[in-house]
């Protein structure tokens, strides 16, 4: 799997947006973006995923660079609730041998919510 | 609706006892996974079941550690002659089909061993 690069941590302000970024300048054309986040003492959640356009959900709303080497998730009114690890994750699903199945998951950002 | 259950939850092991984590996915989930979490650490993948066929063990880190999934629904990780660097949290998750669907985890099992 293509390999993405997150910040390790980031803080924000209850009701205020946050913009979580992601770098994968190595993807390839048949990499899907997913994200997921993991509460704590709880297994990973997902969250959104997408190709090429942005996508939105009842979640978060992900938005991806025109040249595909970065992507942003976006949360767009943070609450204490939302204080996880997110996880930027490419996932080929088409050339990957047989092995398109799994995640690789790397550290994540830390997403602190100040109240 | 319900989730994927893992238990026990909580699991305390002396140093060469053998331990089995189960693994109950959602009704009717093709793919199952197992993954293992250290502190601090993203989850790594263990090994991968397409139904009961267990297609990928590639992430199993020794000959201790043993998945099955004989009926293509409940799954079992277990790991033989535990060691103290086998201590961390085993997560289990299902998705209905393979390819693009999400993944749904369970809460884990935290796996201690003294």
């Amino acid at each position: 799997d293509a390999k993405t690069t997150q910040p390790n941590s980031m803080e924000s302000n209850e009701e205020e947006p946050v913009h979580l970024p992601c770098n994968h300048s190595t993807i390839s054309g048949t990499d899907y973006i997913h994200w997921y986040r993991q509460l704590p003492s709880q297994g990973p959640e997902y969250v959104i995923h997408g190709l090429t356009s942005n996508v939105n959900n009842r979640m978060a709303s992900l938005a991806i660079a025109e040249d595909r080497k970065s992507s942003t998730l976006i949360l767009h009114r943070a609450t204490l609730r939302d204080a996880a690890v997110y996880y930027c994750i490419l996932r080929d699903v088409v050339n990957s041998g047989g092995s398109n199945y799994k995640l690789t998951f790397g550290k994540g950002t830390l997403l602190t919510v100040n109240p | 609706g319900a989730g994927v259950s893992q238990s026990p939850r909580y699991k305390v092991a002396k140093r060469g006892q053998d331990v089995a984590l189960r693994c109950d996915p959602i009704s009717g989930h093709v793919s199952l996974f197992w993954y293992q979490q250290a502190l601090g650490q993203g989850p790594e993948f263990l090994t991968y079941f397409q139904n009961e066929a267990q297609l990928d063990k590639s992430g199993l880190p020794s000959d201790r550690f043993f998945a099955e999934r004989p009926e293509g629904s409940v799954s079992t990780l277990k790991i033989q002659r535990t060691q103290q660097e086998d201590s961390a949290v085993y997560l289990c998750a299902s998705s209905l089909e393979v390819g693009n669907s999400p993944l749904h985890f369970g809460n884990g099992t935290r796996l201690t061993v003294t």
